[in-house]
C-alpha cells in the first residue's frame, strides 16, 4: 500500500468516448503528478500541481485535460484519443513540489487501451 | 540534453546470486539519483536517493553507489530473492526551478529458481 490510489485499473476505451482517470492520496502531500508510462520508453511527466495550482504541462495535447480540486484528488478527462495514446497512465504525490531529496510515491497506475 | 541511460536493458541470474545494475548519466545541475523498483502491473516504489555528497546507500539486500565525478551509478543486489524479479529503474534530479527529474528506460530483471 503505497498511500496513492488510482482507478480504474483497467480502461478499454474507443476513440470517441470520454471517460476520467482518477487519483487520491492519503499521505498529507501536496504536489501531485500524472506520468504517461509506453512500453520500452522512460516514464513521461504530463502534468504537475503544486497546492492544486498547475504548475507544469509537458506539451500535452489538449485530448488530455488534468483537475486537481484539491491536494488530495487529482483527474485526468480524457477524450478523443489516438491509438497511440494506449499506456499505463501514473499518478504520483510528493511533500511539495521546488523541494529537491522528496521521494514521490506512485500509484499502482491506469493501463489504458485505445481501440 | 538531460538523458539517463541504464545497462544492461534485461538481465537473468539465479536466484541466490548477486548483480549490477548500471545508470550513466548527464543532468545538469545534479541534484539527487534515485533507484525505484517497479514489479508488473504496480507503480515504481523507491528504494534509495542519494545527493551529490553521498556515495553509497544501503536498503536491505539493495545497495546504491553513485560517482558524481563520472557520473555514474550503479545499484547492487545481494543474494537475489525470486521476488526481486522486475524493472529498476535509475532516476536522476535537478535543483533547478521546479526539481526536474530525467527518468531512464530501467533494467528489466528476471530471478530464476
Amino acid at each position: 500500500e503505497t498511500g496513492v490510489t488510482q482507478t480504474p485499473r483497467h480502461l478499454v476505451m474507443g476513440m470517441t468516448n470520454k471517460k476520467s482517470l482518477k487519483c487520491e492520496q492519503h499521505l498529507g502531500h501536496n504536489a501531485m503528478y500524472w506520468y504517461k508510462q509506453s512500453a520500452k520508453k522512460p516514464l513521461e511527466l504530463m502534468f504537475v500541481y503544486n497546492f492544486k495550482e498547475q504548475t507544469e504541462n509537458n506539451s500535452v495535447p489538449s485530448r488530455f485535460s488534468p483537475e486537481c480540486p484539491n491536494s488530495s484528488h487529482l483527474f485526468l478527462h480524457l477524450h478523443t484519443l489516438q491509438p497511440e495514446d494506449s499506456a499505463l497512465y501514473l499518478c504520483a504525490s510528493s511533500q511539495e513540489r521546488g523541494i529537491s531529496n522528496q521521494p514521490q510515491h506512485f500509484g499502482d497506475g491506469t493501463r489504458l487501451s485505445i481501440l | 540534453k538531460n538523458q539517463v541511460e541504464q545497462s544492461p536493458q534485461s538481465l537473468i541470474i539465479l536466484e541466490g546470486k548477486n548483480c549490477t545494475l548500471q545508470c550513466n548519466y548527464t543532468v545538469s545541475p545534479f541534484s539527487n539519483l534515485r533507484w525505484y523498483k517497479q514489479d508488473t502491473g504496480r507503480g515504481p516504489v523507491s528504494l534509495t536517493i542519494m545527493t551529490f555528497s553521498e556515495n553509497t546507500k544501503s536498503n536491505g539486500r539493495y545497495t546504491a553507489t553513485l560517482d558524481a565525478d563520472t557520473k555514474q551509478s550503479s545499484l547492487h543486489i545481494t543474494a537475489s530473492q525470486l521476488s526481486d524479479s522486475a524493472s529498476y529503474i535509475c532516476v536522476v534530479g535537478t535543483n533547478n526551478a521546479g526539481n526536474m527529474l530525467t527518468f531512464g528506460g530501467g533494467t528489466r530483471l528476471m530471478v530464476k529458481p
